[in-house]
């Protein structure tokens, strides 16, 4: 069974701070990886996805990394903002089934 | 993308009843599927909604309790039966492959979700 771990739990940091967020996974077979955001009471927004095929993917000030040998994956968000602030979910399909196994979230804090 | 509607937004319901949650996509998907998330917990998927045939539930999720229907390929609902406080969580609905243009997507999106409280 996918086991997901997102590390830290909470992050909290002063506007403009860059912003790293780890997700780790147990198995290395996987066929994407997506990462999410939460707003207090919302659904989840899509971010970022990458296919188990790539090492990284960006979008605007956001970029996230993987390492299937590893089992790991960052999330980078530059020059963070008061607007940054939420949950951040890391999500894992294996292959073929397209079912996500979620890791627990980060809650970040940025302060103005 | 997708726009992903779900009804009701959120309801309180007593004990012992049933609560019939809708989600609606604006596009044809490939799969459906529904997930909960309880009180500062993460999502668990309960089931994945199959067109036209029984969906396929986790371990640890009942047709009995969760009884799901995807009559096509824009529209599901899951039931909450017989439902006790434990039961008091959100409910996502999500999708993955839209089909736009005749191109799939990869992504998985997600519903709004349904904040369910049992008293």
């Amino acid at each position: 069974k996918q086991e997901v771990t997102q590390i830290p739990a909470a992050l909290s940091v002063p506007e403009g701070e860059n912003l790293v967020l780890n997700c780790s996974f147990t198995d290395s077979a996987i066929y994407n990886l997506q990462w999410f955001r939460q707003d207090p009471g919302k659904g989840l927004t899509s971010l970022l996805l990458i296919q188990s095929s790539q090492r990284e993917q960006t979008s605007g000030r956001l970029n996230a990394s993987l390492d299937k040998s590893s089992g790991r994956s960052t999330l980078y968000i530059a020059a963070s903002q008061p607007g940054d602030s939420a949950t951040y979910l890391c999500a894992v399909s294996t292959t073929g089934d397209y079912k996500l196994s979620f890791g627990a979230g980060t809650t970040v804090t940025v302060r103005a | 993308s997708a726009v992903i509607s779900q009804k009701p937004s959120r309801d309180i319901c007593q004990r012992g009843t049933s609560l019939t949650i809708q989600c609606q996509v604006d596009s044809q998907v490939t799969m459906m599927f529904w997930y909960r998330q309880q009180p500062g917990q993460s999502l668990t998927l309960i089931a994945t909604a199959n067109q036209g045939s029984e969906a396929t539930y986790e371990s640890g999720f009942v047709i009995d309790k969760f009884p799901i229907s995807r009559p096509n390929l824009t529209f599901s609902t899951l039931t909450v039966s017989n439902m006790s406080p434990e039961d008091s969580s959100i409910y996502l609905c999500s999708v993955w492959g839209v089909k736009s243009a005749g191109v799939s997507s990869y992504e998985q999106y997600f519903g709004p979700g349904t904040r369910l409280t049992v008293t």
